[in-house]
């Protein structure tokens, strides 16, 4: 058991850009979960996968969002022309059921 | 209002001291709880997962939920220099696969 595994840890890119990020889940574990945290506040759901199904959405995941998990393994995360809104942390999650278990996150810069 | 309030501190205590944290929440449908802490720049890390009223230890932690008050509290004993961090409270509905995170309450524990 080697954690919930984030790449890459930390992102620059200048607006306008397309940036993917990538989570390796905890192995078996059938359900994935992506959230978002901004500087103070707590994490915000955005999606949740259980093995390749993405079987939730956030209201927070806007049209330039999108996630996969195409073989119920691991799972992308990709904002299209991104605005200087979307500076966060990145967090994936995994688990069997619950609770779940989080990676250390990508960091997203815009500058 | 925000589902998961908590406050966001500081909160400061001199080393071996009891640190006392809580967190209130408006939904009835809520029935797992969740204590993590958070490192710096680090993801959340599970401490304490609950889902019935009381009382449950592990270690230096204890957790307690009053589900008639909506309130649950995590308190940490003999408190060390490595428990400075900032402490998130985490709920999830019966039903649902969102966690609804507080603010965190970031906790300075001075040797």
């Amino acid at each position: 058991d080697t954690g919930v595994s984030q790449d890459p840890r930390h992102k620059i890119t200048k607006r306008g850009q397309n940036v993917t990020f990538r989570c390796d889940p905890i192995s078996e574990h059938n359900r994935l979960y992506w959230y978002r945290q901004t500087l103070g506040q707590g994490p915000e759901f955005l999606t949740y996968f259980q093995n390749e199904a993405q079987l939730e959405k956030s209201r927070l995941l806007s049209d330039r969002f999108s996630a996969e998990r195409p073989k119920g393994s691991f799972s992308t995360l990709e904002i299209q022309r991104t605005e200087q809104g979307d500076s966060a942390m990145y967090l994936c999650a995994s688990g069997v059921n619950q609770p779940q278990h989080f990676g250390d996150g990508t960091r997203l810069s815009i500058l | 209002q925000k589902e998961v309030e908590q406050d966001p501190g500081p909160l400061s205590v001199p080393e071996g001291a009891i640190v006392s944290l809580n967190c209130t929440y408006s939904n009835s449908a809520f029935q797992y709880f969740m204590w993590y802490r958070q490192y710096s720049r680090k993801g959340p890390e599970l401490l304490m997962y609950t889902y019935s009223s009381g009382n449950k230890e592990d270690g230096r932690f204890t957790a307690q939920v009053d589900k008639s008050s909506k309130y649950i509290s995590l308190f940490i004993r003999d408190s060390q220099p490595s428990d400075s961090a900032t402490y998130l409270c985490a709920i999830l509905a019966t039903a649902g696969n969102k966690l609804t995170f507080g603010g965190g309450t970031r906790v300075l524990v001075k040797p």
